[in-house]
């Protein structure tokens, strides 16, 4: 069975200083990650996907994630944090044969000006 | 496109009532979730249809908790007696056949149950 790490439950940077938003996962064999952003009162938006190939995939609103097989991690980074992109972030690992999604905790990152 | 619709948004209801929201996928996505989130908490599946059949309800409370897929399209989640523990919101969401797809949320219903 697939599982995912967030160990920070909260983050806070200042607007332009840069993130990263840790993801660990547990799974047997090679995991389909996910990244997505939650709003408050908003549904998941997906920010970016890894399923193979180029282990550095970019995604939507300037943000990109490394996947390490050697640390069963996908982090989440981005350069320079906007006010806006304060909001939950939740990693998210897919199994390959029966498309099962499993979520991990959440982070949350406030942002200052 | 449209997206997966879900509804009511809110709903409110005393504990031991029952309370069923519905979900809309995105048009020939075969996979639908159904997830928790309680608040300040990570999604939780609670059961994943592919088509019409259910892959996996192993997080899904049976004893109170009813999920079905007809035709393979729309979905009812139904909870029957509530519980106060079942305040969340209940997120929808749906995924097209291939294994390099995504999934798309709805909007969610937020139940609180007083």
């Amino acid at each position: 069975a697939q599982s995912v790490t967030q160990p920070d439950i909260h983050i806070t940077v200042s607007e332009g200083a840069s993130l990263e938003l840790r993801c660990n996962y547990s799974y047997g064999a090679t995991p389909y990650l996910f990244w997505y952003v939650q709003s408050p009162g908003q549904g998941l938006q997906l920010l970016l996907k890894y399923f193979s190939g180029d282990t550095l995939v970019q995604g939507i609103k300037g943000f990109e994630a490394e996947f390490k097989r050697s640390q069963s991690s996908f982090n989440l980074r981005k350069p320079s944090v906007h006010w806006s992109d304060a909001a939950e972030y939740f990693c998210a690992v897919g199994a390959g044969n029966t498309d099962k999604l499993i979520f991990g905790t959440g982070t949350r990152l406030q942002v200052f000006p | 496109e449209a997206g997966v619709a879900q509804s009511p948004r809110y709903k409110i209801i005393e504990k031991r009532q029952s309370v069923a929201f519905w979900c809309n996928p995105i048009s020939g996505h075969a996979t639908l979730y159904w997830y928790q989130q309680i608040l300040g908490q990570g999604p939780k599946l609670l059961i994943q249809f592919q088509n019409n059949g259910v892959v996996d309800d192993s997080q899904l409370p049976k004893d109170r908790f009813s999920a079905e897929r007809l035709k393979g399209v729309d979905s009812t989640l139904k909870i029957q007696p509530a519980k106060l523990e079942d305040s969340a919101v209940y997120l929808c969401a749906s995924r097209s056949a291939g294994w390099d797809t995504e999934a798309f949320f709805g909007q969610g219903t937020r139940l609180t149950v007083v």
